[in-house]
């Protein structure tokens, strides 16, 4: 198993600004990834963090407004640009190891934007 | 495409009641099965996974079967407690990509 530990936990902020969470994982994993649960629903993946290259998006998700960095195998940040209300969401990153089929996830980013 | 659905919520059953979630999927060729939980203030936790037809995945009493001719994948406990509120996701795992369900709420009350 993989032990994820995701910052900050919560955070409150203003319209038009960013803000960068933080994913750290015990191990080297090979994926990581970000997804976003808006409230009431389900997780939609943003994007898969590629080690030493650009991430990959899903449709409707772009560089712009959600740049993500993986610098090593164990870690990655996500960053929500130039927040509005409607990003207002719980933020989670997953981990998975090929072949393992198993996708173990953090904690969350519980992010409010007024 | 790859989809999960899975039943409306909220449920809301009695303590020792039975408890069935219906999922069904979507997907080319035969992907990895799960179910996720989501307690209350918490992250996700894999509850369990099934990765080819006829498995089936068990955990805390909970159970589901991967049946293929259905395409089905559908959660069920026995005897529900008050701490299994929480939420419950059906996923699918297909092409190193985890697709959930739109979720299940699930309250017991004492």
């Amino acid at each position: 198993s993989a032990v994820i530990s995701q910052k900050p936990s919560r955070d409150i902020c203003q319209r038009g600004t960013s803000l960068t969470i933080q994913c750290q994982v015990d191990s080297q994993v090979t994926m990581m990834f970000w997804y976003r649960q808006q409230p009431g629903q389900s997780l939609t993946l943003i994007a898969t963090a590629n080690q030493g290259s650009e991430a990959t998006y899903e449709s409707g998700f772009v560089i712009d407004k959600f740049p993500i960095s993986r610098p090593n195998l164990t870690f990655s940040t996500l960053t929500v640009s130039n927040m509005s209300p409607e990003d207002s969401s719980i933020y989670l990153c997953s981990v998975d190891n090929r072949g393992v089929t198993e996708a173990f996830f953090g904690q969350g980013t519980r992010l409010t934007v007024v | 495409g790859n989809s999960v659905t899975q039943m409306e919520g909220p449920v809301t059953l009695s303590e020792e009641a039975f408890l069935t979630i219906n999922c069904t999927y979507t997907a080319t060729g035969y992907p990895s099965l799960f179910w996720y939980v989501q307690y209350p203030g918490e992250g996700l936790q894999l509850l369990l996974k099934a990765t080819k037809a006829d498995d089936k995945g068990s955990n805390k009493g909970f159970e589901a079967t991967y049946r293929k001719e259905t395409t089905s994948f559908h959660l069920e406990k026995g005897s529900v407690q008050v701490s299994d509120s929480a939420v419950y996701f059906c996923a699918l795992d297909r092409d190193d990509k985890i697709i959930f369900g739109k979720g299940t709420r699930l309250h017991i009350l004492p």
